[in-house]
């Protein structure tokens, strides 16, 4: 099915630990994003990319890093996971005026 | 500094009565504005957006409202459904030469109950 997949799903890390969460997206779009969703809070942006090669800081990057390794792929690392980073992820893309679509997140527990 | 804020953490609707769901923005530049809809499990999906140069737009049961004079935009829901039920969020974008960014309120939790 074309989308945007997200891997894992689920995750549980012991605080000071490192992840990197994926995103591929099958849609030829240009730009891509990763959001986190918290509970009152909604959804922040963290990073995104508007086209390859490019990448640029959200409202809160601090304590993560991306890589945009092709048009379809754009990664989200977590270096020294911290229990205030527990939360959904998730990951986007768009193209045109407001077509953006979204994957189904990645559940994050530091412990 | 929260640029889009929806101040309705919750909401219960009645089947077939009408939902109205609220959200003020503080950026005078947004150029869109637009509602996702969000099931447990699952990402937001798009529901309807409206152009800053308009004021109304509609489709089928879903109708968005912007004032701009008062930075305020809203979503009615006209008859309620139970499958309705969902978390909606409001979104604002400024659109630069390379795209944009979406900046999202906290969400408003919507119950409709047969």
């Amino acid at each position: 099915n074309a989308g945007v997949t997200q891997t894992p799903k689920f995750q549980v890390l012991k605080t000071g630990q490192s992840m990197t969460l994926q995103c591929a997206q099958d849609m030829n779009h240009n730009s891509m994003y990763w959001y986190r969703q918290d509970p009152g809070m909604g959804l922040r942006l963290i990073y995104y990319s508007a086209s390859e090669g490019t990448t640029d800081k959200g409202e809160v990057p601090n304590g993560y890093n991306v890589s945009r390794l092709n048009k379809r792929e754009f990664s989200l690392r977590l270096e020294s996971a911290a229990p205030s980073q527990t939360s959904v992820y998730f990951c986007a893309s768009r193209t045109g005026t407001y077509g953006y679509t979204f994957g189904s997140g990645t559940r994050l527990t530091v412990v | 500094d929260q640029q889009v804020k929806q101040n309705s953490p919750s909401l219960s609707v009645q089947e077939g009565r009408i939902s109205i769901l609220n959200c003020d923005y503080t950026n005078s530049m947004f150029d869109y504005f637009l509602w996702y809809k969000k099931y447990p499990a699952e990402g937001p999906t798009f529901l309807i957006s409206i152009s800053s140069i308009k004021d109304k737009n509609e489709d089928g049961r879903f109708t968005v409202f912007l004032n701009k004079s008062a930075k305020h935009l809203s979503l009615h829901i006209v008859p309620s459904q139970p499958g309705d039920s969902a978390v909606y969020f409001c979104a604002a974008e400024r659109l630069y030469n390379q795209g944009g960014k979406l900046i999202f309120g906290q969400g408003t939790e919507l119950s409709v109950k047969p």
